[in-house]
């Protein structure tokens, strides 16, 4: 069955540093997103990217964080200072429909960010 | 605010229990999400809905969007349904709702 995979599963940086955290989507999908856990709290959404432009935001996207697709399979979220409250699960999905009619969602197993 | 509201937060059943989860959305959607997070983190998805009533094994899962409620029912509950069962809205972004903890007793 295909699955979205996310690489690394867990990774530690120190404040300041630049993390990209890459997720593979299921290949015939156009939807792609990025969610964010902190430990103990609900799962946010951060951004959805469609036909290689962002075509939503929430308010946590801010200048820190950007996202690419730099070539045919592979979806980066890359973090360019990060801080301690950066310190989250980071949730990869993508579908085959988009907002506001979102398909069914497939994620990833997450990334962990443990910011020192 | 909470876009999201789901009820109760922490739920323990007796193995073979019928099981109800509620959600409650103040926002416009275009569909409601259930997704099942294991204690290890990952995250998958259980039903899309966008009206009506949709079953698939043990779950069902409704939604009356007049009244912007959402329910997951589970019968026959078994310990491996243990898990945190998140409600989720989309329109343009996406809303999760803080998520239920379900714990199934043998």
């Amino acid at each position: 069955e295909p699955e979205v995979t996310q690489t690394p599963s867990h990774q530690v940086t120190q404040m300041g540093q630049e993390v990209i955290l890459r997720c593979v989507p299921i290949s015939n999908h156009l939807y792609f997103y990025w969610y964010r856990q902190i430990l103990g709290q609900k799962v946010e959404f951060l951004v959805s990217f469609y036909n290689n432009e962002i075509s939503e935001k929430s308010e946590i996207f801010d200048d820190q964080f950007s996202v690419e697709r730099p070539d045919g399979s592979n979806f980066t979220l890359k973090i360019r200072s990060t801080k301690l409250e950066d310190s989250a699960m980071y949730f990869c999905a993508s579908s085959r429909q988009g907002p506001p009619n979102t398909g069914e969602l497939f994620f990833g197993e997450g990334s962990r960010l443990t910011v020192l | 605010k909470n876009e999201v509201e789901q009820s109760p937060q922490n739920l323990t059943a007796q193995e073979g229990e019928f099981i109800t989860i509620n959600c409650s959305y103040s926002v416009g959607i275009s569909a409601l999400h259930w997704l099942q997070q294991h204690p290890g983190g990952g995250i998958v998805s259980l039903f899309m809905l966008s009206s009506g009533k949709k079953k698939h094994g043990r779950l069902i899962a409704t939604i009356n969007i007049q009244e912007k409620h959402s329910s997951l029912h589970i019968t026959a509950s078994h310990p491996r349904d243990s898990a945190v069962y998140i409600c989720a809205v989309t329109g343009n972004q996406f809303y999760f709702g803080t998520g239920t903890s379900l714990t199934v007793i043998p």
